[in-house]
């Protein structure tokens, strides 16, 4: 499978627990991107690398969440001390920056915050 | 503040007919748009891009962009059961930055 890979796939938690999502891109891709989708609305930016480097936070971004891409290939997203509010598809993307640049979806990681 | 605004729906279309689905932009500075096909519970996938103003044809689909409108389009011919899903349209600026999403039109395509 090349696509792009995301773990775990479900997530349940306990609402102050933190918790870690790891996303695999496409391997030629150097550009990962994090959204996060609530039901009914579409994909909200969060995040964005291009190789090892974040080069964009969305101001969604609360301190809670942190991103990193260490060595430019996989990403991990954490959000710490979550909230019921952060219950959410967590999507991530990739692309390369040459050609159209066009962004492919992993299948996401479900949270649910209890 | 960019934005990009659908119909939510759902729009309801007989099967084998034209599936017309539109996109208005805020952000004049967006120079790329895509539309992406999402089923209930699933994540999106790409359908088509566009970039210059006028009509892009792949298969089924055409995508229409009309910068000075602030307008996307996405057209599907002889529509199939199988293309009832949401069909999400995204911005992007002029910099290599995050996708702007609308909210999604649910589409159904009746049998």
């Amino acid at each position: 499978d090349t696509g792009v890979s995301q773990n775990p796939r479900h997530k349940i938690t306990k609402r102050g627990q933190n918790v870690t999502f790891r996303c695999d891109p496409i391997s030629e891709h150097n550009r990962l991107y994090w959204y996060r989708q609530t039901l009914g609305q579409g994909p909200e930016f969060l995040t964005y690398f291009q190789n090892e480097a974040q080069l964009e936070k969305s101001r969604l971004l609360s301190d809670r969440f942190s991103a990193e891409r260490p060595k430019g290939s996989f990403s991990t997203l954490e959000i710490q001390r979550t909230e019921q509010g952060d219950s959410a598809m967590y999507l991530c993307a990739s692309s390369h920056e040459r050609g159209s640049d066009t962004q492919y979806f992993g299948p996401g990681t479900r949270l649910t915050v209890l | 503040q960019k934005e990009v605004e659908q119909n939510s729906g759902p729009l309801s279309v007989p099967e084998g007919a034209i599936a017309s689905l539109n996109c208005t932009y805020s952000d004049r500075g967006s120079q790329s748009f895509f539309w992406y096909r999402q089923y209930s519970g699933k994540s999106p996938e790409l359908i088509m891009f566009i970039y210059s103003n006028g009509d892009k044809e792949d298969g089924r689909f055409t995508a229409q962009l009309n910068k000075a409108s602030q307008y996307v389009s996405l057209l599907i011919r002889d529509s199939q059961p199988s293309d009832s899903a949401t069909y999400l349209c995204a911005g992007r600026g002029g910099g290599a930055d995050g996708l702007t999403f609308g909210k999604g039109t649910h589409l159904i395509i009746q049998p």
